[in-house]
């Protein structure tokens, strides 16, 4: 069935040092995807997102790469920030459709 | 102010009780949605409506009921709460001119059902 994962649970990195989120994404057909960042307490918050005509966007401190090889998808998060720590969701879609699927989230944990 | 308001924002309630969670939005949005999220798992479509005479279920609607009151207004009931609805619970909004449907969050609702 259709599927959306990550690759590791929980990040830990150093306070300046670049992150990057891993997800894998099972359905060859999904054409557009999402990365959310959900910060304690709150709702997921949208970041940046890719279509699948790209291999790679770029936004403020963050950029993601789509494998459509390997149906791999990254977020990249320059200069890691105190502010960057929270969970991170990739989703995806399929045309119009309005119905995402998310992954199961990445914690990521930026060390002072 | 929140965009995308949700109530209460923590309950916890006994096996059996009747639940509701509330949602209003101020975006305008005809697109409402409730998602639930479980602890090591992604977030799961429970209910969706595109305009206030449409509801339609969603991935994961068994034990759940909603009501869309108002363009604005879309709340989820749990008619006989069990703990394993223990969860977080996000009510969303989308545009419907958006094709790409980005999903505006509220800050959730935290539910225990002992």
């Amino acid at each position: 069935g259709e599927s959306v994962g990550l690759h590791l649970p929980t990040l830990s990195v150093q306070e300046g040092d670049n992150s990057i989120i891993n997800c894998a994404y099972s359905n060859s057909a999904s054409d557009y995807f999402i990365w959310y960042k959900q910060e304690s307490g709150k709702g997921p918050q949208f970041i940046i997102d890719i279509r699948s005509n790209m291999d790679k966007r770029q936004g403020q401190r963050v950029t993601v790469l789509l494998n459509k090889t390997v149906k791999h998808l990254s977020l990249q998060i320059a200069a890691t920030q105190p502010g960057d720590s929270a969970v991170y969701f990739c989703a995806e879609k399929v045309g119009s459709s309005y119905k995402l699927i998310f992954g199961s989230g990445t914690r990521l944990l930026v060390r002072p | 102010d929140a965009d995308v308001t949700q109530t209460p924002r923590n309950r916890i309630t006994k096996t059996g009780k009747r639940i509701m969670l509330e949602c209003s939005q101020t975006k305008g949005h005809d697109r409402m949605y409730w998602y639930r999220q479980d602890p090591g798992l992604g977030l799961r479509l429970i209910y969706y409506s595109f305009d206030v005479k449409d509801i339609n279920k969603g991935e994961i609607s068994d034990g759940y009921s909603v009501s869309r009151q108002a363009q604005a207004k879309f709340s989820l009931s749990l008619e006989s709460a069990i703990p394993n609805q223990t969860a977080l619970y996000f009510c969303a909004t989308s545009d419907l001119r958006d094709p790409d449907g980005e999903l505006f969050f509220g800050e959730g609702s935290r539910l225990t059902v002992l």
